[in-house]
């Protein structure tokens, strides 16, 4: 079993929807958590970033954390075609020097 | 605005040929690490850096060797190219304060025949 599952879409939806996105994790020393966006040839970027539990919001952006149930999930709302890219969870325990990331998942947003 | 550059975007190099590929980074990052993309597997560590002249494996060094002499460039030498380590090769640095915040360069695409 892998450390992060990430269903890897891909994830098609129109303009202006809700996204969700999700990914489980097994490691309970995880306490780091974040969401990656890549855009088509280039490299990872940095989305948001939660530690331990609870929500974080950012713009269009929301990150939750619930870490009785393993489990995190990045919200877009009102998404745009701008928003089409792979998104990667990435997780981290204190003091480690090594991030776990997710497989990624392709969302395409249709105008 | 910060900066991870690889020297190569797109590579292709024959079966058994020594690789280099180069990172610099811009932003004095103590820690360096390099990845490999493969669709459905995400990104794997290879190696991390987190001094000069310091290096870790990650979860797949075999087939792998890294190099840091200075501070700002992290090498990954593929000693004997093979096949199968054709994928997408990405550098990252992230400083010693703020480690869970790592910047990407744009990627290497490695294709050996």
């Amino acid at each position: 079993q892998k450390e992060v599952e990430q269903d890897p879409g891909p994830l098609s939806v129109p303009e202006g929807a809700i996204v969700s996105l999700n990914c489980t994790y097994s490691n309970s020393a995880f306490q780091y958590f974040m969401w990656y966006r890549q855009y088509s040839r280039k490299g990872p970027e940095l989305l948001m970033y939660t530690y331990s539990s609870g929500n974080k919001e950012d713009g269009r952006f929301t990150a939750q954390v619930d870490k009785s149930s393993k489990y995190i999930s990045l919200f877009i709302r009102d998404s745009q075609p701008s928003d089409s890219a792979t998104y990667l969870c990435a997780m981290k325990a204190t003091g480690g020097f090594k991030t776990i990331f997710g497989a990624g998942t392709r969302l395409f947003v249709k105008a | 605005d910060v900066k991870v550059t690889q020297s190569s975007r797109y590579l292709v190099k024959r079966t058994g040929e020594k690789v280099f590929l180069e990172c610099v980074q811009d932003m004095d990052h103590e820690n360096m690490f390099w990845y490999r993309q493969d669709p459905g597997l995400g990104l794997r560590l290879i190696y991390f850096s987190y001094d000069v002249k310091m290096k870790e494996k990650g979860d797949i060094p075999e087939g792998y060797s890294v190099s840091r002499e200075k501070k700002e460039r992290f090498s990954l030498i593929l000693e004997s190219a093979s096949t199968n380590q054709t994928s997408m090769y990405l550098c990252a640095s992230s400083s010693l304060d703020r480690n869970t915040e790592a910047f990407f360069g744009q990627g290497t695409r490695l294709t050996v025949v």
